[in-house]
């Protein structure tokens, strides 16, 4: 599975936009973009995830750029509940459903 | 109830002791996995079966074993537990991706945390 690289911490306003970015340089095309996110020490949960596409469901926004090899979460309206550690993942899930999570992005949103 | 339990929450043990983390799912998911997330790193993956036969070593395996008595059972032992050992230990399960819509997503339990002095 591509390795990702994400920013350590990332802050933003209550009510704005929370742009996330991930860069996959090295992702192949049978390799599907994940996001999870971590409150607190709870266990993860799912958010999107895409393949090539751009998605978009109840929680957020996914954006994968043409050549693939960066995406960026959006979350519309950040709450202070969405401060969290957000994790971008990269995976080939037809060989094997075994995604491993790097350290992720800590996002803070305040008042 | 939670779709992923796991028992027990929290645990204080002592080195060399015998330890078993329980890891139970009514996802009916075939794919069940441990990983274990020490302070301020990611998660780390420990073993993974895709089905009842079926038990796959992680990038951390050494120092563990695992048992899948059944679809729905899970468990995580450490036969002699050390000190570096202490993390926070999840269990987590997630369907064939791709079919009827499914996201291949894990869902995860609350947690399992272990320490070992």
């Amino acid at each position: 599975d591509a390795k990702t690289t994400q920013p350590t911490s990332m802050d933003c306003a209550e009510g704005r936009a929370a742009n996330l970015p991930c860069n996959h340089s090295t992702i192949s095309g049978n390799e599907y973009v994940y996001w999870y996110r971590q409150i607190h020490s709870q266990g993860p949960q799912y958010i999107i995830h895409g393949l090539k596409n751009n998605e978009t469901n109840e929680m957020a926004s996914l954006i994968i750029t043409e050549d693939r090899k960066s995406s960026t979460l959006i979350l519309p309206h950040a709450t202070l509940r969405d401060t969290a550690v957000y994790y971008c993942i990269v995976h080939f899930t037809g060989g094997g459903n075994k995604l491993t999570f790097g350290t992720g992005t800590q996002l803070k949103v305040e008042l | 109830d939670a779709d992923v339990t796991q028992t027990p929450r929290n645990r204080i043990t002592k080195t060399g002791k015998r330890i078993m983390l329980e890891c139970s799912q009514t996802k009916g998911h075939d794919r069940m996995y441990w990983y274990r997330q020490d302070p301020g790193l990611g998660l780390r993956l420990i073993y993974y079966s895709f089905d009842v036969k079926d038990i796959n070593k992680g990038e951390i395996s050494d120092g563990y074993s695992v048992s899948r008595q059944a679809q729905a059972k899970f468990s995580l032992s450490l036969e002699s537990a050390i000190p570096n050992q202490t993390a926070l230990y999840f269990c987590a399960t997630s369907d064939l991706p791709g079919t009827s819509g499914r996201t291949g997503e894990l869902f995860f339990g609350e947690g399992s945390r272990l320490t070992v002095l």
